[in-house]
């Protein structure tokens, strides 16, 4: 079966440092992998995704991630965090057995911006 | 272009009653899916609907359900509610089946059970 695992329910970062959001997934078979973004009393935003191909993909907002088969992780970044991107974020993961709307998700990282 | 539009955003209702939430996916949109978000649990997988079959099922009880119709919107429906049923539920609308079809959500119905 299919999990994902974020390490750190919060996080907690100054504007303008680097943002660090883990996540690790198991799956038996090629992972399709994803991070959402979810603002306060809003649904999610799809952030990137991870299909097939480069392994580091970029998203919206400066965020990127790189899939790295070896260590079974998908960690997001962001080079300089901005006081906008205070929000919980999620890694997910589905496969391509698993065609359509089901994705796994992990527990979700809350991320804070200090000033 | 419309977003994904989910209606009631709040809905309180009393333990043993039904409830019927409603979403309207974005204009082209065939596959929608539903998922429950708790504190607790987190985001989980109720059910996917295309072309109004249910494709795709998580694993809630039966009292959770759900439909699509011919237009794509699509309705779900707890019965004989429960106090855990207190959550966010999320509709997301996909435009088919493929995986790289992303899912874009609705901002969701707040169930509140009492």
């Amino acid at each position: 079966a299919q999990s994902v695992t974020q390490l750190g329910s919060h996080v907690s970062v100054s504007e303008g440092a680097l943002v660090l959001l883990r996540c690790n997934y198991s799956s038996s078979v090629p992972p399709y992998l994803f991070w959402y973004v979810q603002y306060p009393n809003q649904g999610l935003q799809l952030l990137l995704k991870y299909t097939t191909g480069a392994t580091l993909v970029k998203g919206i907002n400066g965020f990127e991630a790189e899939f790295k088969k070896s260590e079974t992780s998908f960690h997001l970044t962001k080079p300089s965090a901005h006081m906008s991107d205070a929000a919980e974020y999620f890694c997910a993961v589905s496969d391509l057995y698993n065609q359509g709307g089901k994705l796994i998700f992990g527990q979700g990282t809350e991320l804070s911006v200090k000033p | 272009k419309a977003g994904v539009t989910q209606t009631p955003r709040y809905l309180i209702k009393t333990r043993g009653q039904q409830v019927t939430l409603s979403c309207s996916p974005i204009s082209g949109h065939r596959s929608v899916s539903w998922y429950q978000q708790t504190p607790g649990q987190g985001l989980q997988f109720l059910f996917e609907y295309f072309s109004e079959t249910q494709r795709n099922k998580g694993n809630f009880p039966g009292r959770f359900s759900g439909r699509q119709f011919s237009n794509s919107r699509s309705e779900m429906n707890v019965s004989t509610l429960e106090l855990g049923d207190s959550a966010l539920y999320l509709c997301a609308s996909s435009l088919n089946r493929e995986i790289n079809s992303p899912l874009h959500f609705g901002n969701g119905t707040r169930l509140t059970v009492t």
